[in-house]
């Protein structure tokens, strides 16, 4: 059974600093993994996906890599702001489950002025 | 082009009543997923439905169910809802069934039962 585990359970920084977001998961025959963003009482939004051929993916000041023999993804956010204040949840496709995604539990990342 | 939407968005129940949720895909998506998630459990899949048949089902009773109809568009139903329902639930919609294919999801409906 595929498991997904994001450490650390919450985060706070000062505006500014540069960060990364831990991901790890048990099977590593996935098929993709795809960072999301979670704001209070809201839907999902995409990140980034990597599909499980791919080292890693970026999009603007966030960079998510991918090792998928280890089982890990990070999530690098560069330069964070307050408007970066969300829950990051880290989900993989595939890896002996038919789950369409197993999720991790988040983390909470709180960007301090 | 416009995102998934989900209908109601807040919704309250008392315990032993039915409810019934709403999902509208992204225009030519055929796949529809659902998820439950509490603070407890995290996000928790619950079923994905593709042509109107269900794919894939995750761990949950039977009180949960769900149906699409042919232009794709998804209902969930939890019958004699329990304490323990209340959740947000989110919907997602992709263009094909299979692992790996990515999935974009709605705000949710937020269900609270009393």
């Amino acid at each position: 059974k595929q498991e997904v585990t994001q450490i650390p359970a919450a985060l706070s920084v000062p505006e500014g600093e540069n960060l990364v977001l831990n991901c790890s998961f048990t099977d590593s025959a996935i098929y993709n993994l795809q960072w999301f963003r979670q704001d209070p009482g809201k839907g999902l939004t995409s990140l980034l996906l990597i599909q499980s051929s791919q080292r890693e993916q970026t999009s603007g000041r966030l960079n998510a890599s991918l090792d998928k023999s280890s089982g890990r993804s990070t999530l690098y956010i560069a330069a964070s702001q307050p408007g970066d204040s969300a829950t990051y949840l880290c989900a993989v496709s595939g890896g002996g489950s038919n789950y369409k995604l197993t999720f991790g539990k988040g983390t909470l990342l709180t960007v301090n002025p | 082009k416009a995102g998934v939407t989900q209908t109601p968005r807040y919704l309250i129940k008392t315990r032993g009543q039915q409810v019934t949720l709403s999902c509208s895909p992204i225009s030519g998506h055929r796949s529809v997923s659902w998820y439950q998630q509490t603070p407890g459990q995290g996000l928790q899949f619950l079923f994905e439905y593709f042509s109107e048949t269900q794919r894939n089902k995750g761990n949950f009773p039977g009180r949960f169910s769900g149906r699409q109809f042919s232009n794709s568009r998804s209902e969930m139903n939890v019958s004699t809802l329990e304490l323990g329902d209340s959740a947000l639930y989110l919907c997602a919609s992709s263009l094909s069934s299979g692992t790996g294919v990515e999935q974009f999801f709605g705000p949710g409906t937020r269900l609270t039962v009393l």
